[in-house]
């Protein structure tokens, strides 16, 4: 199975700061890699797929890049809404497996 | 309107099955470019991709899971369902059915269900 790892596990961040999320496959997945943000009792929700496109609605602040094993998730300007926590998933190939999530709190 | 409703028990006892039904509306599973999978979370932890299915009924499933899962759809009724076998606490979390989109060979989780809190406890 591949193994997806995230950085930070959690971090500490004020509105309008830029944030960055690291998330790194154990093996090259190409650009088979989505971005999910989960809050606190709600299900998840698409933000990116294919390592860099934008799901439809979500607001440009986000942005995706990365290819291979190394990928990143970017919040430009931090909003009180994106306080939540946000995971990767690879669809490279079956089965398909999430990183462990990164939590991003309000400083 | 996109819709995908979980249903099942919410507590079941050590060992025995679960049986778990997602209806789903606004698509259909013969659609090609669709696929539905079921991905849990324990409380306060992180998720955890259980098994999907597509139209041509293509399945996959969870390595460490394998052995006790089994999904299956019944495309007139828009549902479906996954068993797993010989229940545990551990397996104590939230169920989630979820719509998998194909699009020009990526392939990503679009809509979710509410999800379904499932304890298992004697």
């Amino acid at each position: 199975d591949i193994q997806m790892t995230q950085s930070p596990s959690s971090l500490s961040a004020s509105v309008g700061d830029r944030v960055t999320i690291t998330c790194r496959a154990s093996q090259s997945i190409s650009s088979y890699l989505n971005w999910y943000q989960q809050k606190p009792g709600k299900a998840p929700n698409l933000l990116i797929y294919a390592a860099s496109s934008l799901q439809s609605g979500v607001p440009s602040r986000f942005s995706g890049s990365g290819s291979g094993t190394d990928f990143t998730l970017t919040i430009s300007i931090l909003q009180p809404e994106d306080f939540a926590t946000y995971y990767c998933q690879q669809s490279y190939s079956a089965p398909w497996t999430f990183g462990q999530g990164t939590k991003v709190e309000i400083k | 309107q996109v819709t995908l409703k979980e249903s099942g028990p919410v507590l079941v006892k050590p060992t025995e099955t679960l049986t778990l039904t997602c209806t789903v509306s606004g698509f259909s599973l013969s659609n090609a470019r669709m696929g539905v999978s079921w991905i849990r979370q324990p409380p306060g932890k992180a998720l955890e991709w259980l098994a999907h299915i597509f139209s041509n009924d293509e399945k996959s499933y969870s390595t460490s899971l394998k052995s006790s899962l089994t999904i299956s759809k019944d495309t007139s009724k828009s549902q479906v369902v996954l068993t797993m076998t010989n229940m545990d606490p551990v397996d104590t979390a939230t169920y989630y059915c979820v719509r998998i989109r194909r699009d020009t060979g990526w392939y990503y989780f679009d809509y979710w269900g509410q999800g379904t809190l499932i304890t298992v406890s004697s």
